[in-house]
């Protein structure tokens, strides 16, 4: 089983539209969770981390169920610069290193 | 501050070349990470290294060494490079105060082994 898994997409989504990710983990005892941003031909940044309370940037907002093991990222009123793949990052439990999902690939649509 | 930057941006070698990959960073950080990632892969980890003078192996080490011979360097080296190791090769850095530490990437080298 894979560490982290995410659907891949493709998500094609209107303007404006409210889009939803989900991801999950394997390894109940990580411990710190993120959502990164990654353009075509482009590297990885961070976009958010991901708080057990739950937390929200903006029109971004990232929630952790520990108990399923799951992370999700809410992106409200898409814009077309939101176009990109997410990725869902979990720490190597008692360990420096992280696991990175496959990527969720967004495109949204004048 | 430049962050982080890679060395080359790209490359094409033939199976059984050698070559050594370059990634610098100026933010003081003591952890440092090479990456690859494939279509449907996702980012996988070569080597990392704690601190300089220490380098450990990832999840995908073979055909892979590295050094850290200077704290702001991470190299890695293809002794013998292979075709299964056309890929794109993103070098991380970060502090690593606290689980909750991001990591920095640099621009990524794209190699092309014939």
């Amino acid at each position: 089983r894979k560490e982290v898994e995410q659907d891949p997409g493709p998500f094609n989504v209107p303007e404006g539209a409210t889009v939803a990710f989900n991801c999950t983990y394997s390894n109940s005892a990580s411990q710190s969770f993120f959502w990164y941003r990654q353009d075509c031909r482009k590297e990885p940044k961070l976009l958010m981390s991901v708080y057990s309370s739950g937390n929200e940037d903006g029109r971004f907002t990232a929630q952790l169920n520990r108990a399923s093991q799951y992370i999700s990222l809410l992106i409200r009123d898409s814009k077309l610069s939101d176009s990109a793949t997410y990725l869902c990052v979990v720490n190597k439990a008692g360990a420096n290193n992280l696991f990175f999902g496959t990527g969720t690939r967004l495109t949204v649509i004048p | 501050n430049a962050g982080v930057t890679q060395t080359p941006k790209f490359r094409v070698l033939k199976t059984g070349q050698s070559m050594t990959l370059l990634c610098a960073q100026d933010m003081n950080h003591e952890y440092m990470y090479w990456y690859r990632q494939d279509p449907g892969m996702g980012l996988r980890l070569i080597h990392y290294s704690v601190g300089e003078g220490t380098t450990a192996k990832g999840e995908v080490p073979d055909g892979y060494n590295v050094s850290r011979l200077k704290k702001q360097n991470f190299l890695l080296g293809l002794e013998s490079a292979a075709p299964s190791q056309t890929s794109v090769y993103f070098c991380a850095s970060n502090k690593w105060d606290s689980p909750s530490e991001t990591q920095y990437f640099g621009p990524g080298t794209r190699l092309l082994v014939l």
